[in-house]
C-alpha cells in the first residue's frame, strides 16, 4: 500500500516563509501532488511535480526528491488568506490521487 | 467554462436508508474520481469512472456502488447508511488520470 505523512498542524507569521514537508513510501510512484482547500471549499490545484528538483509558480513553490520519497511546499509572504489545509498526494501507476491527511496552516498576524 | 458540480450540496438521511449523489464533470472531462472526506482519514479514494467503466476502486464495502453515463456524468449511491457514512463527498474531474484533478464543491452528507 501507500503510506503519505504530513505534519497535522502548522502556525506561521504574516509575511514570513513557511515549508510544509511531505513523505511517501509507494511503489510505482507517477508524480506528486500539492492541493489547497479552505474550510468548507473544494480543494483547488496548486502544483505537481514528477522530477527531481523545484518548481515555482508565484508565491508558491514545490520540491520533490524521488529517491528519498519527499516534497515539501514553500509558501512565501505569507497572506491571512493563506489559512487552509493542504493536501499532499501521490500518483501510483496509473490510479488515482492517494491523498495525505492534510497539513493546516494558519497564518497569524 | 462551468467547473464540477455536485448535487446536492447537503444531505441528511437517516440510518439504513439509502442515498444517491450526482457529479457533473467539466466538459471534455472523462474521468470521474469519488472522495469521501471526513476529519480524521483525510480523503480517501472510492472509485474511479472512464468512459462508462469503473476503472479502479477503492476500499470501500458494497454498500457504495457508481456508475458513469453516455454524457460522462456520475452517479454514486450508498446503501443501507451508517452514522459512520456522515462525511463530505468529493467528486474530482480530469481530462485523464495522468492530468490535474478538478474538485467539485462536495455534498456533505449526515447520517442521524
Amino acid at each position: 500500500g501507500q503510506n503519505i505523512d504530513q505534519p497535522t498542524e502548522m502556525t506561521a507569521t504574516e509575511g514570513a516563509i513557511v515549508q510544509i514537508n511531505c513523505t511517501y513510501q509507494t511503489s510505482g510512484f507517477n508524480g506528486l501532488f500539492w492541493y489547497q482547500q479552505h474550510a468548507g471549499e473544494a480543494p483547488t490545484f496548486l502544483s505537481y511535480n514528477v522530477l527531481d528538483g523545484l518548481e515555482e509558480k508565484g508565491r508558491f513553490s514545490s520540491f520533490l526528491s524521488r529517491s528519498k520519497g519527499y516534497s515539501y511546499l514553500l509558501l512565501k509572504e505569507l497572506q491571512m488568506k493563506d489559512s487552509a489545509s493542504y493536501l499532499c498526494a501521490v500518483r501510483v501507476g496509473n490510479t488515482p490521487l492517494v491523498f495525505g491527511k492534510g497539513t493546516r496552516l494558519s497564518v497569524i498576524a | 467554462k462551468a467547473g464540477v458540480t455536485q448535487t446536492p450540496r447537503y444531505l441528511i438521511k437517516t440510518r439504513g436508508q439509502q442515498v444517491t449523489l450526482s457529479c457533473s464533470p467539466i466538459s471534455g472531462h472523462r474521468s470521474v474520481s469519488w472522495y469521501q472526506q471526513t476529519p480524521g482519514q483525510g480523503l480517501q479514494f472510492l472509485f474511479e469512472y472512464f468512459s462508462e467503466t469503473q476503472r479502479n476502486k477503492g476500499n470501500f464495502p458494497g454498500r457504495f456502488s457508481g456508475r458513469q453515463f453516455s454524457n460522462s456524468r456520475s452517479e454514486m449511491n450508498v446503501s443501507t447508511l451508517e452514522l459512520g457514512d456522515s462525511a463530505l463527498y468529493l467528486c474530482a474531474s480530469s481530462a485523464d488520470l495522468d492530468t490535474e484533478a478538478f474538485f467539485g464543491q462536495g455534498t456533505r452528507l449526515t447520517v442521524v
